[in-house]
């Protein structure tokens, strides 16, 4: 699976858009891009994926640039609940029954303040 | 139902103790992992079962032993563990494959466990 790169924290004021950078630059075709996030004490928590295109669900958006190097995950209106952990992970779809094994990087530790 | 429940929530145990930690899902999903998670770290994948099957075993020490009785549980048995192994365990489970088709996993609250 290919490395990604995130910045280790970043803060963000309460109500605007945080929005968190990723690099991926050796990523594969067949790859996809994943986010998570994790709450202190909490289990990770899925927020949203994409292969090529821009996505949006009730809690982020993903944009993937054309050359799927890097990406970035926004979420529009932060909140502080919003404050935890958030992890790039890049990943193929597996082949066979092996599952869809995740292997996490450093994430960015998200701050939002009132 | 989207829950992924774990007991216990908390463990303390020594290092002769033998224990285990539960996982359930009814989600109908045929994938379930273990991950650790040391403090500050990310967390790491220890097991993979699909389908009941063991899939992965990322090197782990025989003193960790997952158990898959059936789809809907995983076991993790301990036994003669060491203080460095106290961690954050966590349990996940996603849907069976189709191949090519992106899923995601979904997370337990974990079992915070005490070597001492």
């Amino acid at each position: 699976d290919a490395k990604t790169t995130q910045p280790p924290s970043m803060d963000c004021a309460e109500g605007r858009a945080a929005n968190l950078p990723c690099n991926h630059s050796t990523i594969s075709g067949n790859e996809y891009v994943y986010w998570y996030r994790q709450i202190h004490s909490q289990g990770p928590q899925y927020i949203i994926h994409g292969l090529k295109n821009n996505e949006t669900n009730e809690m982020a958006s993903l944009i993937i640039t054309e050359d799927r190097k890097s990406s970035t995950l926004i979420l529009p209106h932060a909140t502080l609940r919003d404050t935890a952990v958030y992890y790039c992970i890049v990943r193929a779809e597996s082949k066979n029954n092996a599952g869809n094994m995740l292997t996490f990087g450093g994430g960015t530790r998200l701050m939002v303040k009132p | 139902d989207t829950e992924v429940t774990q007991t216990p929530k908390h463990l303390v145990m020594g290092m002769t103790n033998k224990k285990s930690l539960k996982c359930e899902q009814h989600m109908g999903h045929r994938a379930m992992y273990w991950y650790k998670q040391k403090a500050k770290k990310p967390p790491e994948l220890m097991f993979v079962y699909s389908y009941e099957k063991l899939s992965i075993n990322e090197s782990v020490p025989s003193r960790f032993s997952p158990e898959c009785p059936n789809s809907s549980l995983l076991n993790l048995h301990l036994h003669a563990l060491q203080p460095e192994d106290s961690a954050l365990y966590l349990c996940a489970s996603s849907q069976g494959k189709l191949p090519g088709t992106a899923y995601e996993q979904y997370f337990g609250p974990g079992t915070r466990l005490t070597v001492t």
